[in-house]
């Protein structure tokens, strides 16, 4: 069964200070991987994902993410953070059917 | 239009009572979904609804009972809940895009939800 793990509960980035998020997952075949951010109260955005080719994706907000399959990893980076980029941060896998979520990792942005 | 919508944004209703959570697409998509989502927790997949017909019920109680009307309505009927569902309830549509093997690399694109509260 597929699975994701991301290890950080909660990561604290001054702002304008670079970001990467961890995101490991556990499938059989070729996986296909999401990031999504959620607002306090507000539903789920997609941020990037991946379903093939370039193991390095663009997303919105000026959001990356690197698919590395010798780590089953797909990190997510961004550069540079913004106060407004403090948000619940969601990695899935896509599953028969469904994604299937990790746990989640609270970024707060400090001044 | 690429937004899907859901109403209320906001229910309290007490333990007896019946009220309905609405969802509406109209992205052309045949794929939808009900999730709930406690504080500070991953959405939870309630159900799954592909071709209007329910495809996935991740065994929810039966005072939740889902509604598909139409390819872009979907509706989630309450009935007795208790305070323990109190929750932020969210739906998403998507393309539906099954591989061969059954995986499907369905992007969803997801409500606003709405906060239920349970008295």
């Amino acid at each position: 069964a597929q699975s994701v793990t991301q290890p950080d509960i909660h990561i604290t980035v001054s702002e304008g200070a670079s970001l990467e998020l961890r995101c490991n997952y556990s499938y059989g075949a070729t996986p296909y991987l999401f990031w999504y951010v959620q607002s306090p109260g507000q539903g789920l955005q997609l941020l990037l994902k991946y379903f093939s080719g370039d193991t390095l994706v663009q997303g919105i907000k000026g959001f990356e993410a690197e698919f590395k399959r010798s780590q089953s990893s797909f990190n997510l980076r961004k550069p540079s953070v913004h106060w407004s980029d403090a948000a619940e941060y969601f990695c899935a896998v896509a599953g028969f059917q469904k994604l299937v979520f990790g746990t989640g990792t609270r970024l707060l942005v400090s001044p | 239009d690429t937004e899907v919508t859901q109403t209320p944004k906001h229910l309290v209703m007490g333990m007896t009572n019946k009220k309905s959570l609405k969802c509406e697409q109209h992205m052309g998509h045949r794929a939808m979904y009900w999730y709930k989502q406690k504080a500070k927790k991953p959405p939870e997949l309630m159900f799954v609804y592909s071709y209007e017909k329910l495809s996935i019920n991740e065994s929810v109680p039966s005072r939740f009972s889902p509604e598909c009307p139409n390819s872009s309505l979907l509706n989630l009927h309450l009935h007795a809940l208790q305070p323990e569902d109190s929750a932020l309830y969210l739906c998403a549509s998507s393309q539906v895009n099954i591989l061969a093997g059954g995986s499907s690399y369905n992007e969803q694109f997801f409500g606003p939800g709405t906060r239920l509260t349970v008295l």
